[in-house]
């Protein structure tokens, strides 16, 4: 079956030092989409990226999709504590079943005050 | 709109017992899933339901039942719950139309002893 794999699993990083993730499938995805998990919280969507080389921005994060649409990255600028989570990527098989989402294991982001 | 609602938010149970983890939403979407969450592991889905009457098992459906009856619930079922289920279980949502981002439910943490 598909899986989507992210690294790093942890990144403990200083405040106001840069922040990346990434997302990688083992199929062609139509879609991807990244969530943000808070400490005790729920995941909330974040963004979706859909065309090939897709890029993204969202104040300090940056969102990008692979020209080959299989993985995916998200980078944070200046890390405030602000960003303490866990962050998933979220990917739809191309070709695959429209109503089901396969979630990565996710990056717990700790920030250093 | 109070969005998706999970009830309970915490439980213990024995081994072998059985309960219902209760989901709603009011946002009138079509499509709700269920998934767990164990530590590190990242979201696995368990069933999911594309509209009322319409149920279907995701990757992890052992020892687990739902219903839809109505648009808005979407109940989990747990029978003989053993110590394997200890996990946070969300509750999701979204609306019918390619692309969207799922809404979460705060969550319900079940522990079984």
């Amino acid at each position: 079956g598909q899986q989507v794999m992210q690294i790093p699993q942890y990144q403990h990083v200083q405040e106001g030092e840069d922040f990346t993730t990434y997302c990688n499938s083992s199929t062609t995805l139509s879609n991807i989409q990244w969530y943000k998990q808070r400490p005790g919280g729920h995941p909330v969507f974040l963004i979706q990226l859909v065309k090939s080389g897709e890029v993204k921005k969202q104040k300090r994060l940056t969102f990008q999709f692979g020209e080959a649409k299989k993985n995916s990255s998200l980078h944070i600028t200046a890390t405030q504590t602000t960003d303490v989570g866990t962050y998933f990527c979220a990917g739809r098989r191309s070709g695959g079943s429209n109503y089901k989402l396969t979630f990565g294991k996710g990056t717990l982001l700790t920030v250093n005050p | 709109n109070a969005g998706v609602t999970q009830t309970p938010k915490f439980r213990i149970l024995k081994i072998g017992q059985s309960m219902t983890l209760q989901c709603t939403q009011d946002m009138n979407h079509n499509y709700m899933y269920w998934y767990r969450q164990d530590p590190g592991m990242g979201l696995k889905l368990i069933y999911y339901s594309v509209g009322a009457g319409i149920t279907d098992k995701g990757e992890v459906p052992n020892g687990y039942n739902v219903s839809r009856s109505t648009t808005e619930d979407f109940p989990l079922r747990l029978e003989l719950a053993a110590p394997s289920q200890t996990s946070v279980y969300f509750c999701a949502s979204r609306a019918g139309t390619d692309y969207n981002e799922q809404f979460f439910g705060p969550g319900t943490r079940l522990t079984v002893l």
